[in-house]
């Protein structure tokens, strides 16, 4: 089916570790973000990705790398996680072709926990 | 003071009740608007969008923006059980940058 693909959807991770969580989308959606939503702040956004090969800092970038180089694909990195960290993490991706061209999509999100 | 201010609820209604969900706004510079319907630990999906002020009316959902006033509205009616989700409010800005609200929870009892 098309959509965005999220994984893994839940993990639990050590503080220090390495996490990467993984978006793939099928509609070739120009532009990819990714959000962490948490309880009292909502969604804010991390980073996001206007092609392949750019992306750019959200409002929340810090301890996380992300990288773009397929349009399909957009990985987000915790380099060494932090109990801060804990969180639901949605990818999403928004088309700028047609009438929903000001709408973004999201995946059914990853669940992390840093223990 | 935040871009987007949401009544994060929790709000409970009877099945069949006529529910109002509301946001307000402080920036002009905000063109479209959205709402998204989350369910318990599944992604936002988008339930309607629009770009003027004025209603906008998909089945039992109506979409209500007010930029004179900075306030935009959903009007669910005959509210479902199944209708017992989060709903977030979203915005564009003319800079190309999403905005949300923090979501109102709703329940809908049969």
């Amino acid at each position: 089916d098309a959509g965005i693909t999220q994984s893994p959807r839940y993990k639990i991770t050590e503080t220090g570790r390495q996490v990467t969580l993984m978006c793939h989308q099928t509609w070739s959606h120009s532009y990819m973000f990714w959000y962490r939503q948490d309880l009292g702040h909502g969604l804010r956004l991390i980073y996001y990705s206007a092609a392949a090969d750019i992306t750019d800092k959200g409002e929340v970038p810090d301890g996380y790398v992300v990288s773009r180089s397929k349009t399909e694909n957009f990985p987000l990195t915790l380099e060494s996680a932090t109990r801060s960290q804990t969180s639901v993490y949605f990818c999403a991706s928004r088309d700028l072709q047609g009438p929903s061209g000001n709408t973004i999509y999201f995946g059914e999100g990853s669940w992390l926990t840093v223990v | 003071q935040k871009e987007v201010e949401q009544d994060p609820g929790p709000l409970s209604v009877p099945e069949g009740a006529i529910v109002s969900l509301n946001c307000t706004y402080s920036n002009s510079a905000f063109q479209y608007f959205m709402w998204y319907r989350q369910y318990s630990r599944k992604g936002p999906e988008l339930l309607m969008y629009t770009y003027s002020s004025g209603n906008k009316e998909d089945g039992r959902f109506t979409a209500q923006v007010d930029k004179s006033s900075k306030y935009i509205s959903l009007f669910i009616r005959d509210s479902q059980p199944s209708d017992s989700a989060t709903y977030l409010c979203a915005m564009l800005d003319t800079g190309n940058q999403f905005y949300f609200g923090t979501g109102t929870s709703l329940t809908v009892i049969p």
